[in-house]
């Protein structure tokens, strides 16, 4: 299993700011997940970060928006740039196991944006 | 495309049994995953299927059909705290979790 520790869990920005969340874990992993959850919904991947390599986005993500940083293979950041209300969601990082095992989560930053 | 079904909203009673049901249709498949999400915090792992049939873990129970596409999570003897979102996950063929947008099981006393 992995410990991860997501800071800050919650947040309140005024728009145009940018924020950056921090995922420290317990060991070494390969591959580090971030995930935004909108009120009501599911997690939807914003991108897979990759230890000295760029990070891989998903359709509807870009990285002037979402820049992301992976120094080594136990912390990265997401930082949400140029913050709108629309931006206001929980931000989870991830990590996975093995094949067959299963992905572990940080506790989330809900962040609100005024 | 890949997709995952799951019901929006589950009621039940406490002491009751309820099956929270998932269908899914994606691009391969490495291993279906049920989640508990609170209110307000992370999800955390519940059960893992890989093969067909009944995985049994205390009061919850997760079956597998991979032919038909099909899961479902059994809760027995629901308690209060049991009130969450439930999410379901499948991996796919690129080892990648496809998320179900999750059911509230809301339990009354």
């Amino acid at each position: 299993s992995a410990v991860i520790s997501q800071k800050p869990s919650r947040d309140i920005c005024q728009r145009g700011t940018s924020l950056t969340i921090q995922c420290q874990v317990d060991s070494q992993v390969t591959m580090m997940f971030w995930y935004r959850q909108q009120p009501g919904q599911s997690l939807t991947l914003i991108a897979t970060a990759n230890q000295g390599s760029e990070a891989t986005y998903e359709s509807g993500f870009v990285i002037d928006k979402f820049p992301i940083s992976r120094p080594n293979l136990t912390f990265s950041t997401l930082t949400v740039s140029n913050m709108s209300p629309e931006d206001s969601s929980i931000y989870l990082c991830s990590v996975a196991g093995g094949e067959g095992t299963e992905a572990f989560f940080g506790q989330g930053t809900r962040l609100t944006v005024v | 495309g890949q997709n995952i079904d799951q019901p929006t909203e589950m009621t039940a009673t406490e002491g009751a049994i309820v099956q929270i049901n998932c269908t899914y249709q994606t691009s391969g498949f490495n291993g279906l995953f049920w989640y508990q999400q609170h209110a307000g915090e992370a999800p955390t792992f519940l059960s893992y299927n890989v093969l067909d049939g009944l995985e049994e873990k205390g009061r919850f129970s997760s079956f597998l059909s991979r032919s038909k596409g099909y899961s479902y999570l059994l809760l027995k003897e629901l308690q209060m705290k049991d009130s969450a979102s439930y999410l379901c996950a499948v991996k796919d063929s690129n080892y990648q979790l496809i998320w179900g947008a999750g059911t509230k099981l809301i339990i009354k006393p």
